[in-house]
């Protein structure tokens, strides 16, 4: 069964520092995308960044990046230059395209909070 | 252009109420779902809809129903409320079901059953 793992409940990181939030994935399916959305403590759902897997190269959004290893069935987001901003919850979510549902699986997200 | 509209933001009941979450968007989305988050898990989908007039069951249904009568609301109806069903509710739509279509979320719904 399709499952998505975020192995990190919680991160520190200092402003304007990089860092890397885990997020590995379990499918039998060959076609897939792999999304990240962005929790913030006012509780939206913000889209972030989305990777296919398909695609040859790592997707990128401003900051923010997708360490894509489909061979290590892993999705890692990368934030760059960190800001006070991001902190917030981030969820790692995947779509199998032969369900034909749409439904997204989330895993268990990870807290991120940036140290000035 | 809202987005994904949900009301109420926030709600209490007494343990045996009912109510309805109503989720609207203006994108022209055909799927539809209510998802559920829970402290210390992600997001849990519960009901989900591909279309007008069409309903399906998701990963947590029991206790709730849902309705999809016209193409730009979902209802999520909860017919006897528990403690257990306490939670924050999430509504969401996507264009289609492709792996690229992403999904847009709705602001929550926080209820809180007594």
């Amino acid at each position: 069964a399709q499952k998505i793992t975020q192995t990190q409940p919680g991160m520190f990181v200092q402003e304007k520092e990089a860092v890397t939030l885990d997020c590995t994935y379990d499918t039998s399916d060959q076609s897939y995308g792999l999304f990240w959305y962005k929790q913030p403590s006012s509780g939206e759902m913000i889209f972030l960044i989305y990777q296919g897997s398909y695609d040859e190269q790592n997707a990128t959004e401003g900051r923010y990046s997708l360490n894509f290893q489909k061979a290590r069935k892993s999705a890692n987001l990368v934030i760059s230059a960190s800001q006070l901003g991001d902190s917030a919850m981030y969820f790692c979510a995947m779509r199998e395209t032969s369900s034909n549902t749409g439904k997204l699986i989330f895993g268990q997200g990870t807290t991120l909070q940036v140290k000035p | 252009n809202a987005g994904v509209t949900q009301t109420p933001k926030f709600r209490v009941l007494k343990t045996g109420q009912s109510m309805t979450l109503l989720c609207a968007q203006d994108m022209n989305h055909e799927y539809m779902y209510w998802y559920r988050q829970d402290p210390g898990m992600g997001l849990r989908l519960i009901h989900y809809s591909v279309g007008e007039g069409t309903t399906a069951k998701g990963e947590v249904p029991d206790g709730y129903n849902v309705s999809r009568l016209k193409k730009q609301n979902f209802l999520l109806g909860l017919e006897s409320a528990a403690p257990s069903q306490t939670s924050v509710y999430f509504c969401a739509s996507s264009y289609a079901d492709r792996s690229t279509d992403t999904q847009y979320f709705g602001p929550g719904t926080r209820l809180t059953v007594l």
